[in-house]
């Protein structure tokens, strides 16, 4: 039973444009929505988070949107650089402080 | 500074083989979270230390897996009887409090493969 969902298993979006990578989650005691980006052999770096009470979060070229109603959230990313290229995780927190992951999306971004 | 580090890289091991992966993390980092990522999965949580202290071991999948952390610092995921259903990509993480559960640093992992 998987409480966050990237259902995208794979987007490509040409360099310049804007990348948008969608997760939806279940369990509406998250507190916490978190991006990760990864690398391949390197571990996963936080990107950007939201909490639970707001609805944006915006830090340079990457947004986080946050629809409580829905359990859907997105990231944006514009404009696309070819070092974006990557692969992305949605995750959740809550109060026993445990993330968890989505399947991630791996971004392709094209020349 | 030095980020998270975890020995060996890569780890290749017969079934019913015993093995041990290592995770240094960062300095002064008190909480430290070990993770087990297979092929087209995200990261699932396996075992979470605050200082020498397991705090949640609740996703340690049965009880072949065991995690110390002695000293509060370096922290070891013992494996034991392993079977080709543990092959996966062990990660670690650390984070200055427990309480900032996102404030996570991870480490590069440690591909296991049983075979």
């Amino acid at each position: 039973d998987q409480q966050v969902k990237q259902n995208s298993p794979s987007l490509s979006v040409q360099e310049g444009r804007i990348s948008i990578l969608n997760c939806d989650y279940t369990n509406s005691m998250f507190d916490y929505f978190l991006w990760y980006k990864k690398y391949p052999a390197e571990g996963p770096t936080f990107l950007i988070s939201i909490s639970s009470i707001k609805d944006k979060n915006e830090d340079g070229r990457f947004t986080v949107f946050l629809n409580k109603s829905a359990k859907h959230l997105s990231l944006h990313i514009v404009p696309s650089q070819p070092g974006d290229s990557a692969v992305y995780f949605c995750a959740a927190t809550g109060d026993d402080d445990k993330i968890i992951f989505g399947k991630g999306t791996r971004l392709h971004i094209l020349p | 500074g030095a980020g998270v580090s975890q020995t060996p890289s890569n780890k290749v091991t017969e079934k019913g083989k015993y093995v041990e992966l290592r995770c240094d993390p960062i300095s002064g980092h008190t909480a430290l979270y070990w993770y087990r990522q297979s092929l087209g999965q995200g990261p699932e949580f396996l075992i979470y230390f605050q200082g020498t202290g397991a705090a949640d071991d609740s996703g340690l999948p049965n009880d072949r897996f065991f995690a110390v952390r002695p000293e509060g610092s370096v922290s070891t995921l013992k494996i034991q009887r392993t079977e080709r259903g543990d092959s996966a990509v062990y990660l670690c993480a650390s984070s200055p409090s427990g309480t900032s559960a996102y404030e996570q640093y991870f480490g590069p992992g440690t591909r296991l493969t049983v075979t």
